[in-house]
C-alpha cells in the first residue's frame, strides 16, 4: 500500500529550466509534508517542508505548492542547476507523529 | 558538529551470517530511526525509538531483524540469519523527538549478502 505516490520517476531538465515533481496522498490525517534531497552515497537531507494551512512555501529557488482539496503537493525548482542533480523524496506524516511515509523518489538530472 | 554516524559503511557477507549495523545519533536528539532503501521498495521505516524506547516496529520485516538502543548515544540493527534479499542500504536518522522536526540521516551502510 503506497500512501504517498510520487511522479515522475526520473526527470531531465536543462540548466536554467524549471523542475517540477508531484506527489499525491490519500490519508487526510497527514498534516506535515517535507521534501528530502539525496545525493549519491549520502543520506537524505531535509530541503523544505510545508503544513496544509498554507498553499505555498518558498525558500530560495525551491517552492512547495500545496493543494489540500486535491490532496496533492509539488516541488518546483526554479533556475535548475547541475548541482541540483539528485534524488528527491516527498514525505508525509500524521499530526503528533514522527513517522514519515516517503514517496518512491524522483531522480533529477540537470544538464549543463 | 558531528552528524549521525553509521558503521560500517559497507558490509559484504555470506548468507546465514549475523550482521550488526551501528548508529550514533546526534547528541541531544531524542528519537532514532532505522530505514532500509532499495530500488524496488524505496525508503522504508523499519523501527523508531524515542528516549531509547521502541515506539513503532511495524516495519521490521520478520523475526530475523532486531534493533536495540541501550543508551541515548548508540543503537544497533541486527540481522540473524542474513539472506540475499536483505541486501540494501540501511540508514539511521535522528531528530529532536517531536513531530514536524527534521530527521537527520547518516550516510548509510551498504549491505550485500552473497
Amino acid at each position: 500500500q503506497q500512501q504517498v505516490k510520487q511522479s515522475p520517476q526520473s526527470l531531465i531538465v536543462q540548466k536554467g529550466g524549471i523542475s517540477i515533481i508531484n506527489c499525491a496522498y490519500e490519508n487526510t490525517a497527514f498534516d506535515y509534508f517535507p521534501w528530502y534531497q539525496q545525493f549519491p552515497g549520502k543520506g537524505p537531507a531535509l530541503l523544505i517542508a510545508i503544513r496544509p494551512d498554507v498553499s505555498e512555501k518558498k525558500e530560495g529557488r525551491f517552492t512547495i505548492s500545496f493543494n489540500k482539496s486535491a490532496k496533492q503537493f509539488s516541488l518546483h525548482i526554479m533556475d535548475s542547476q547541475p548541482g541540483d542533480s539528485a534524488t528527491y523524496f516527498c514525505a508525509a506524516s500524521k499530526g503528533g507523529s514522527e513517522k514519515l511515509v516517503f514517496g518512491k523518489g524522483t531522480k533529477l538530472t540537470v544538464n549543463p | 558538529d558531528a552528524g549521525v554516524i553509521q558503521s560500517p559503511r559497507h558490509e559484504v557477507t555470506e548468507m546465514g551470517q549475523e550482521v550488526t549495523l551501528r548508529c550514533k545519533p546526534i547528541s541531544g536528539h531524542n528519537s532514532l530511526f532505522w530505514y532500509r532503501q532499495t530500488m524496488m521498495r524505496g525508503l522504508e521505516l523499519l523501527i523508531y525509538f524515542n528516549n531509547n524506547v521502541p515506539i513503532d516496529d511495524s516495519g521490521m520485516p520478520e523475526d530475523r531483524f532486531s534493533a536495540k538502543m541501550p543508551n541515548a548515544s548508540f543503537s544497533t540493527l541486527k540481522i540473524q540469519p542474513s539472506e540475499p534479499r536483505d541486501s540494501a542500504v540501511y540508514f539511521c536518522a535522528s531528530s529532536l523527538g517531536y513531530s514536524n522536526q527534521p530527521q537527520h540521516f547518516g550516510d548509510g551502510t551498504r549491505l550485500s549478502i552473497l
